[in-house]
């Protein structure tokens, strides 16, 4: 079956250190992109991605940095620089033009302590 | 950014139908708006969209006013599975790229 896989579920870090999420779709969607989202709010768009190799920051994007080598993978590294850490990360594929909606994954709930 | 409006939250009856409302006045001609619906901890789920005429889908009803400022989803018979929180999304293209931008949602409960 088609879909996106995040990967792990649960996350947890130190303080200070870099960790990276993994994203992977095999729906062939050209575009892919993250989100995070903290208790009691709605989604926040950290980067997005159209097109191999190119990204665009979206509202949130320091302290985060992303990569697209391969159109079915967006991994996001959080890093040491991006203040408050912990919150649930959605990942979301879609075809470009977007006439269909976004497939999101089951998130990965990042904690860091 | 294209901004919408939802109440905070909305009971329903069981089988019921549910008219969740949004409003978006400052929407332009070429906005689509979507509609997502979110569990906990899951990712959202697309429900429905549509640009200018009523949609239909085996999930809902998406009605929209003649003058686009206001759009309702409609759930026909609402079940327990229903219970989440919807989001009112317009995707906008001009300068966005067609990307989704979220607002707080419509957290929605169901009583059997």
């Amino acid at each position: 079956d088609g879909g996106i896989t995040q990967s792990p579920k649960y996350l947890f870090r130190k303080e200070g250190q870099n960790v990276t999420l993994s994203c992977e779709q095999n729906l062939n969607h050209d575009a892919m992109y993250w989100y995070r989202q903290d208790p009691g709010q709605g989604l926040r768009l950290i980067y997005y991605s159209q097109i191999v190799n190119d990204f665009q920051k979206g509202d949130i994007a320091e302290g985060y940095s992303v990569s697209r080598e391969k159109k079915e993978s967006f991994p996001l590294t959080v890093t040491s620089a991006q203040k408050n850490p912990t919150a649930f990360y959605l990942c979301a594929s879609s075809n470009l033009p977007v006439n269909y909606g976004y497939t999101f994954g089951s998130g990965t709930r990042l904690t860091v302590v | 950014d294209a901004k919408t409006t939802q109440p905070n939250s909305m009971e329903s009856n069981e089988e019921e139908p549910v008219h969740l409302p949004c409003n978006h006045s400052t929407i332009s001609g070429t906005d689509y708006i979507h509609w997502y619906r979110q569990l906990p901890s899951q990712g959202p789920e697309y429900v429905i969209h549509g640009l200018t005429s009523n949609v239909n889908n085996r999930m809902a009803s998406l009605a929209i006013a003649e003058d686009r400022k206001s759009s309702t989803l409609i759930l026909h018979r609402a079940t327990l599975r229903d219970a989440a929180v919807y989001y009112c999304i317009l995707q906008t293209f001009y300068n966005q790229g067609g990307k989704l931008i979220f607002g707080q949602g419509t957290e929605l409960s169901v009583k059997p």
